[in-house]
């Protein structure tokens, strides 16, 4: 059965830094692109992240583009979200899904999601 | 960006009915569209990938159209379970999600 479960979400100042880690299991992990999802309340999800299977290659949206990276340790068959300089609009529920692709292409295939980890940026 | 407009916003049907739900794209995104669903506190269940494809387990009452910058989701017969919010979203590009369409019970 495919699984996957996100952590790390607290509250947090502006500006300040966070890592968010996402535990898979069920699946081969080392074969499949996965993703960070975020969705603020009453909002549709945006894409936030993206990581090739191996890890060589990542992507991500503009508004997150040079503050967040994403990771993988497919050792420990998790992927991280770390995010630097955080603003109130970076808040919401991050969400991990695995991507049902195995290759970096038109990635965005979403089958299996985590059920998410609050980010709250607040003074 | 690829933006994605859904329309309506908000669908009000009785259980039993025929639901139908639009997305249109700002250009064309062939036909890598998926349609999802969300229940309150869940997140998002893959229904529809690729514009007609079922994702695993999803029922015959789903099914998608479509390609280019106009799609449809047709949910041919609702049933309680199916009141939800659905989103589509496009790969074409960078992954990017509609604002949403909600089936509310009339």
């Amino acid at each position: 059965q495919v699984r996957v479960v996100e952590s790390g979400g607290v509250v947090v100042q502006p500006g300040t830094s966070l890592r968010l880690s996402c535990a898979a299991t069920g699946f081969t992990f080392s074969s499949h692109v996965m993703h960070w999802v975020r969705q603020a309340p009453g909002r549709r999800p945006e894409w936030v992240a993206a990581i090739s299977p191996d890890g060589n290659n990542d992507d991500y949206a503009e508004s997150v583009r040079g503050r967040f990276t994403i990771s993988r340790d497919n050792s420990k068959n998790t992927v991280f979200l770390q995010m630097h300089s955080l603003r109130p609009e970076d808040s919401g529920v991050y969400f991990c899904a695995r991507d049902q692709l195995q290759i970096w292409l038109c990635v965005g295939l979403l089958d299996s999601w985590g059920p998410g980890t609050l980010v709250t940026v607040s003074s | 960006e690829i933006v994605l407009t859904q329309s309506p916003a908000t669908l009000s049907l009785s259980p039993g009915e025929r639901a139908t739900l639009s997305c249109r794209a700002s250009q064309t995104v062939s036909s890598y569209l998926a349609w999802y669903q969300q229940k309150p506190g869940q997140a998002p269940r893959l229904l529809i990938y690729d514009a007609s494809n079922r994702a695993t387990g999803i029922p015959a009452r789903f099914s998608g159209s479509g390609s280019g910058t106009d799609f449809t989701l047709t949910i041919s017969s609702l049933e309680p379970e199916d009141f939800a919010v659905y989103y589509c979203q496009q790969r074409n590009y960078a992954p990017t999600f509609g604002g949403g369409t909600k089936v509310e019970i009339k």
